[in-house]
């Protein structure tokens, strides 16, 4: 059984353009949180969905963040007209409920110049 | 909202030696995940622990929900180890909470 999937691993922007990062849960899975990892800081919780809904979307910021997980394909999150604040990892968890074990992806890397 | 609270901030070992990492939270929980993220950055599940003990090869964990705490053991460190060590605890909301880590630096 594959784990998370995340894709790309790194991704570089430069200040405007939109980024797209993509997860792909664990088989079984229908339970999808974004979390986002500052320099030097620990996880911080962003979002929550599950197939076609946003469950909660509390810890995203209000403006150019958006985020999806469709009843086909991947989660994605996207992120319009980067700022270099953005900078960060971005990690994918999956669970096959909502108050089950959080499995973590490894991240994407994005560096917005 | 709970408080999630990591001891050492930073820690170096020499290869061989056993260290303890102590994770501290301010409420109640329902889940409680140790991880160990590498050099490069990847996320790595240690173990999933809200309470009891648990060991897997030179690591173990503890957690004692009643007095809120878990502790990390390591056990005859290698450099393979070193990276930065997370406690998440999840108090009821699915949301995980992470603590600020410790870092770890094992000398050869």
């Amino acid at each position: 059984n594959a784990g998370v999937m995340q894709n790309p691993r790194h991704l570089v922007r430069r200040r405007g353009q939109e980024a797209r990062l993509r997860c792909s849960p664990m088989k079984g899975h229908s339970h999808v949180y974004w979390y986002r990892q500052l320099p030097e800081e620990g996880l911080k919780f962003m979002v929550y969905l599950q197939k076609e809904n946003i469950i909660d979307e509390s810890g995203m910021p209000k403006e150019r963040f958006s985020a999806e997980f469709p009843k086909e394909g991947p989660s994605i999150l996207r992120i319009q007209q980067v700022v270099r604040g953005d900078s960060a990892a971005y990690f994918c968890a999956s669970s096959p409920g909502s108050v089950d074990t959080q499995y973590f992806g490894p991240g994407t890397r994005l560096t917005v110049l | 909202g709970i408080q999630v609270e990591q001891s050492p901030p930073d820690l170096i070992l020499q290869e061989g030696a056993n260290s303890t990492l102590r994770c501290n939270f301010s409420d109640s929980v329902n889940n409680l995940q140790w991880f160990h993220q590498n050099p490069w950055g990847q996320l790595i599940n240690l173990f999933y622990i809200p309470s009891g003990t648990k060991q897997n090869g030179r690591l173990s964990a503890t957690t004692v929900a009643t007095e809120r705490y878990s502790l990390l053991y390591i056990s005859s460190s290698q450099t393979t180890d070193s990276g930065v060590y997370f406690c998440a605890v999840e108090p009821g909301t699915y949301k995980y909470i992470f603590g600020t880590g410790t870092r770890l630096k094992v000398l050869a």
